[in-house]
């Protein structure tokens, strides 16, 4: 099944925010497999964060991930206005498939 | 720079079939994992599957097999998606990924996406 994320979370430009994503020993715990996404509204999902903790090229270095058992996060530090999106963990599953979190989405006030 | 490319928006009947298509470039085709997402109206992420196109290994998510088959052509370096009767449940956006650097299929590059919708 899904990964738990919060529905939503909000924070002020400037602060930090963490987003959680839990799952179980048979994904997010036993594996360094977890990423994460950002998805702006009408538009496609973007990798933000890869095998827990690792940026792409190009992603800001705002954006950090990381883990701990069965639970992984994403936080953003100084968080700005275009960070406002919604944000999607997943995970590498032992069946041999990969697992999406509900989705947060991060309210910017 | 690697692109996605997919076919367009389809409108069809319950009961019909169908198969979309997403084309890469921009690298080796046969040596990246590349599968597809849904993203229901108003919905979160979904797994629908994955291809390598080296060896046609497959992997389907739990609520998607035995519903609809991924495949590739890697002489047009092109991945399908297909239904053989398509419900109006299956009514949603279906983005092609392209696995990234990393391990556990990270989706570096997405399509722009295909929306499907499945409407009497």
């Amino acid at each position: 099944s899904a990964l738990t994320q919060p529905a939503s979370v909000s924070g002020s430009p400037g602060q930090s925010i963490t987003i959680s994503c839990t799952g179980t020993s048979s994904d997010i715990g036993g594996f360094e497999f977890v990423s994460w996404y950002q998805q702006h509204p009408d538009m496609a999902p973007k990798l933000i964060t890869y095998d827990v903790t690792k940026r792409p090229s190009g992603v800001s270095n705002r954006f950090s991930g990381s883990k701990s058992g069965n639970t992984a996060s994403l936080t953003i530090s100084g968080l700005q206005a275009e960070d406002e999106a919604d944000y999607y963990c997943s995970s590498y599953t032992r069946n041999n498939t990969l697992v999406f979190g509900g989705g947060t989405k991060l309210t910017v006030l | 720079e690697v692109q996605l490319l997919q076919s367009r928006a389809e409108v069809k009947k319950p009961g019909e079939s169908l198969k979309i298509s997403c084309k890469g470039s921009g690298y080796r085709f046969i040596g990246y994992w590349i599968g597809w997402v849904r993203q229901k109206p108003g919905q979160g992420l979904e797994w629908v599957g994955i291809i390598y196109p080296g060896d046609s290994d497959t992997k389907y998510g739990p609520s998607f097999e035995g519903q609809v088959t991924i495949s590739a052509d890697n002489s047009i370096s092109t991945t399908y998606l297909q239904w053989t009767s398509l419900e109006a449940s299956d009514t949603a956006m279906y983005y092609c990924v392209r696995q990234g650097v990393g391990s556990g299929w990270p989706f570096d590059s997405w399509g722009q996406g295909t929306v499907v919708t499945v409407s009497s």
